[in-house]
């Protein structure tokens, strides 16, 4: 089974609108950490946000925010008054206990002016 | 901040050549790992190696070999390379420790192409 499954292939949306991304993961684990990457068309994989299993509070990083629903095992990014340059691929990832990343398949948000 | 540092940026092999890729990373991290990232497939782990002196098998080893050569540095090698590993690999480092909200910090890739 996939550890980490994003849905959605590609996503549009409309500048300064908000928009989710899709995570769910799949773990036995009681401790776990899901991350949030984004790469831009340059390539490189920059580090967005993080949520720990046991955090009471969604996490938020300025314009990203992390809909956490623990029972459903998503962990949604929601990304708020969306800009061009948001424009990339985004990866959902999770850490169990250890030092193994699993990464999902990814999902390309192209912002539309 | 040089961070995590791979090179070459690009190579283009013939099948059968041999090569290896290098990363550094000048974080004083512990744990270093080397995916592939092809469409569709986001990333696959290849390797890992969780301290100086260790490595360990990801999801898609075969055709590669690791040498963590210090704290720094931590190689790929292609022995005999195939059309299959056209990719483009990425090194990654990470702190060690048993659950923590740090992140992994990444090279910028290295875009191989085998003909």
């Amino acid at each position: 089974a996939q550890k980490i499954t994003q849905t959605q292939p590609g996503m549009f949306v409309q500048e300064k609108e908000a928009v989710t991304l899709d995570c769910t993961y799949d773990t036995s684990d009681p401790s776990y950490g899901l991350f949030w990457y984004k790469q831009p068309s340059s390539g490189e994989m920059i580090f967005l946000i993080y949520q720990g299993s046991y955090d009471q509070q969604n996490a938020t990083e300025g314009r990203y925010s992390l809909n956490f629903q623990k029972a459903r095992k998503s962990a949604n990014l929601v990304i708020s008054a969306s800009q061009l340059g948001d424009s990339a691929m985004y990866f959902c990832a999770m850490r169990e206990w250890g030092n193994q990343f699993y990464f999902g398949t990814g999902t390309s948000l192209t912002v539309i002016p | 901040n040089a961070g995590v540092t791979q090179t070459p940026k690009f190579q283009v092999l013939k099948t059968g050549q041999s090569m290896t890729l290098q990363c550094a990373q000048d974080m004083n991290h512990n744990s270093m790992y080397w995916y592939r990232q092809d469409p569709g497939m986001g990333l696959r782990l290849i390797y890992y190696s969780a301290s100086e002196g260790t490595t360990d098998k990801g999801e898609v080893p075969n055709g590669y070999n690791v040498s963590r050569l210090n704290k720094r540095e931590f190689s790929l090698r292609l022995e005999s390379a195939a059309p299959s590993q056209t990719s483009v690999y990425f090194c990654a480092s990470m702190v060690t420790a048993p659950l923590s909200n740090q992140p992994q910090h990444f090279g910028d890739g290295t875009r191989l192409s085998i003909l």
